[in-house]
């Protein structure tokens, strides 16, 4: 069975530093990986996903991760976070095979201070 | 993307009576449809696989008969939580897979039972 862990509970970050979110997975087989954000009493946004290919993936609002098999991780990272970066941040993994079944991560209230 | 639209984004109701929520997906015919339930600062617990024309697959612990799900057609899912009590309040949420490997999601429901 597939899992996510998302080892903190929140991440604080001052406005125009580096922002970090970690995630460890893992999934029998080769993972596809996503990240999703979340803002209050709304649904989920999709970020970013990892397929196959380059271990660097660039996604919306200046956002990227990198795939690490051998750690099996894939951080999340912002060079400059902004304010309205403030969020609830999930990552998601299923396997490239059955019904599309995502296991998500706890999420990460990430709080970008002013 | 998938757009998927989920109405309605909030209903207060009186314990005992029963809500329908439903999922649409606008612009894609989508076979499988999933259900999610949300806890403040919590992650998405999946409840259920939707299946247009077939019955729904339940997780372990998701009480059929509590939260009934129809799939009639293509674009539209409707789960319906039946005799509702308080500790059914919860944030719902849908998705749709594009069939590939990306998931979109609703815009969730706050459910409040007083």
């Amino acid at each position: 069975a597939q899992s996510v862990a998302q080892p903190e509970d929140q991440v604080n970050v001052a406005e125009g530093n580096p922002l970090t979110v970690k995630c460890t997975y893992s999934v029998s087989g080769n993972p596809y990986l996503f990240w999703y954000v979340q803002y209050p009493n709304r649904g989920l946004q999709f970020l970013l996903k990892y397929i196959t290919g380059d271990n660097l993936v660039k996604g919306s609002y200046g956002f990227e991760a990198e795939f690490n098999k051998s750690q099996t991780s894939f951080h999340l990272k912002k060079p400059s976070a902004l304010v309205s970066d403030s969020a609830l941040y999930f990552c998601a993994v299923r396997p490239p095979y059955g019904n599309n079944r995502l296991a998500f991560g706890k999420g990460n209230q990430v709080v970008v201070i002013p | 993307g998938a757009v998927v639209s989920q109405h309605p984004s909030r209903v207060i109701c009186k314990s005992g009576t029963s809500v329908k929520i439903e999922c649409r997906s606008l612009d894609f015919q989508a076979t499988t449809m999933f259900w999610y339930r949300q806890f403040p600062k919590q992650s998405l617990m999946l409840m259920a696989t939707s299946n247009e024309g077939s019955k729904a697959t339940y997780e372990q612990g998701v009480e059929k008969d509590k939260f009934l799900i129809n799939h009639a057609s293509l674009t539209l899912s409707t789960l319906t939580v039946t005799s509702a009590h308080p500790e059914d309040s919860s944030f719902y949420i849908c998705s749709v897979t594009d069939g590939n490997t990306e998931a979109f999601f609703g815009q969730g429901t706050r459910l409040t039972v007083v």
